[in-house]
């Protein structure tokens, strides 16, 4: 089992480019998560998806956008890259059948000059 | 949302000694996890205890529900046990999960 995994682990982008960070995992859960993290500070959510087809706007969403592809893909997309999204963003998922504990993929750390 | 205070911020430990970190919660959760954040970012969970105590190895975790607090303690510590550790709650998987801001843990030889 890879766990969850994340696409890229580094990006560096232009300001107004685009681009959008992969996650899969599999371990057949049902909810997947994003959130960035900043320096000296603890993780904050962007989106999450409790489930295939649904998604919801967590603490941070402005910027982003996130698809639920299928159970074992969540991606985000930021359509017009800021300065202010430079940050390690980092993908999980959770299933309630197994006590809804949360595992956490290795993060994407984005430069955006 | 939820307010996760966790104390104390920074802490340099003696290789051996023991430590206590405290998390609090504003509200109610009834999903609580702690993590270790390593110096390579990665986040690795060490314990998902809503409720109770729960031991593995040097490490253990308390949680009182009814008083929205959480503590994880570390004996006897290591180098390796050098990084961040962070508490998160939530209420109900799929929902929002919060994050204090975490402890910096220094242990030196």
């Amino acid at each position: 089992n890879a766990g969850v995994t994340q696409t890229p682990k580094f990006q560096v982008l232009k300001t107004g480019q685009s681009m959008t960070l992969q996650c899969a995992q599999d371990m057949n859960h049902n909810s997947m998560y994003w959130y960035r993290q900043d320096p000296g500070m603890g993780l904050r959510l962007i989106y999450y998806s409790a489930s295939e087809g649904t998604t919801d706007k967590g603490e941070v969403p402005n910027g982003y956008n996130v698809s639920r592809l299928n159970k074992r893909e969540f991606s985000l997309r930021l359509e017009s890259a800021a300065p202010s999204q430079t940050s390690v963003y980092f993908c999980a998922s959770s299933s309630p059948g197994l006590g809804n504990e949360q595992f956490f993929g290795p993060g994407t750390r984005l430069t955006v000059l | 949302g939820i307010q996760v205070e966790q104390s104390p911020p920074d802490l340099i430990l003696q290789e051996g000694a023991n430590s206590t970190l405290r998390c609090n919660f504003s509200d109610s959760v009834n999903n609580l996890q702690w993590f270790h954040q390593n110096p390579w970012g990665q986040l690795i969970n060490l314990f998902y205890i809503p409720s109770g105590t729960k031991q593995n190895g040097r490490l253990s975790a308390t949680t009182v529900a009814t008083e929205r607090y959480s503590l994880l303690y570390i004996s006897s510590s290591q180098t390796t046990d050098s990084g961040v550790y962070f508490c998160a709650g939530g209420l109900n998987t799929g929902n929002q999960f919060y994050f204090g801001t975490g402890t910096s843990l220094t242990v030196i030889p």
